[in-house]
């Protein structure tokens, strides 16, 4: 199993402003997943971050809203830039697993929770 | 992509009860998994069921999966405080890039 430490685990934020959201892994990945829970809602995945090249995004998402970094296969970061209080939610952070572990399941970070007045 | 249903919303128990919680999809798949979520934190893998497979069990959890009806269930025994938390189901169809999540059943064990 992956270890992920994610950061902040929460802050609250003004409309405007853009949050870095903070992933590491404890291991070399070659994905890693960036996924939006909206209150009260199941998950749906925003980007897939690869190193070396840029991130993939899923339909309704965008680079200019939630530009993504992975500098190298441990570490990755997701903007969510100028705030309006729709992009309350949790963002989460996730990876299927490192070495020869399975790629079928995810391993998830403790998320961070964004509030935006 | 769509999501999956999941019924019920919520559910409440009393310590010691079963809990049965009710899945659906909608494409093929190739496994179906289940996820915990406590409070405000990640998702941990519980249990993942492989298409050609009707029945597994893990611990206090016993996992049904009937591709005919497009449907899961996920049964606690002997639930415990401790297992209050959010349930999702996670349909697959290859990587876990493609993994398609439930809406979620809020299952809360009473004391």
């Amino acid at each position: 199993s992956a270890v992920i430490s994610q950061k902040p685990s929460r802050d609250i934020c003004q409309r405007g402003t853009s949050l870095t959201i903070q992933c590491q892994v404890d291991s070399q990945v070659t994905m890693m997943f960036w996924y939006r829970q909206q209150p009260g809602q199941s998950l749906t995945l925003i980007a897939t971050a690869n190193q070396g090249s840029e991130a993939t995004y899923e339909s309704g998402f965008v680079i200019d809203k939630f530009p993504i970094s992975r500098p190298n296969l441990t570490f990755s970061t997701l903007t969510v830039s100028n705030m309006s209080p729709e992009d309350s939610s949790i963002y989460l952070c996730s990876v299927d697993g490192a070495g020869g572990a399975s790629n079928e399941k995810l391993f998830f970070g403790s998320g961070t929770q964004l509030s935006v007045l | 992509s769509q999501q999956g249903e999941e019924d019920p919303q919520a559910l409440s128990i009393q310590e010691g009860e079963n809990a049965t919680m009710n899945c659906s999809y909608k494409t093929s798949i190739n496994n179906l998994q289940w996820y915990r979520q406590n409070s405000g934190r990640g998702l941990v893998h519980l249990i993942l069921i492989r298409s050609n497979e009707r029945e597994k069990h893990s611990g206090r959890l016993r996992v049904t999966l009937d591709t005919s009806k497009k449907s899961s269930s996920l049964l606690i025994t002997a639930s415990r405080a401790a297992d209050t938390a959010s349930y999702f189901c996670a349909s697959g169809s290859g990587s876990a890039r493609q993994l398609t999540f439930g809406s979620g059943t809020q299952l809360t064990v009473l004391p």
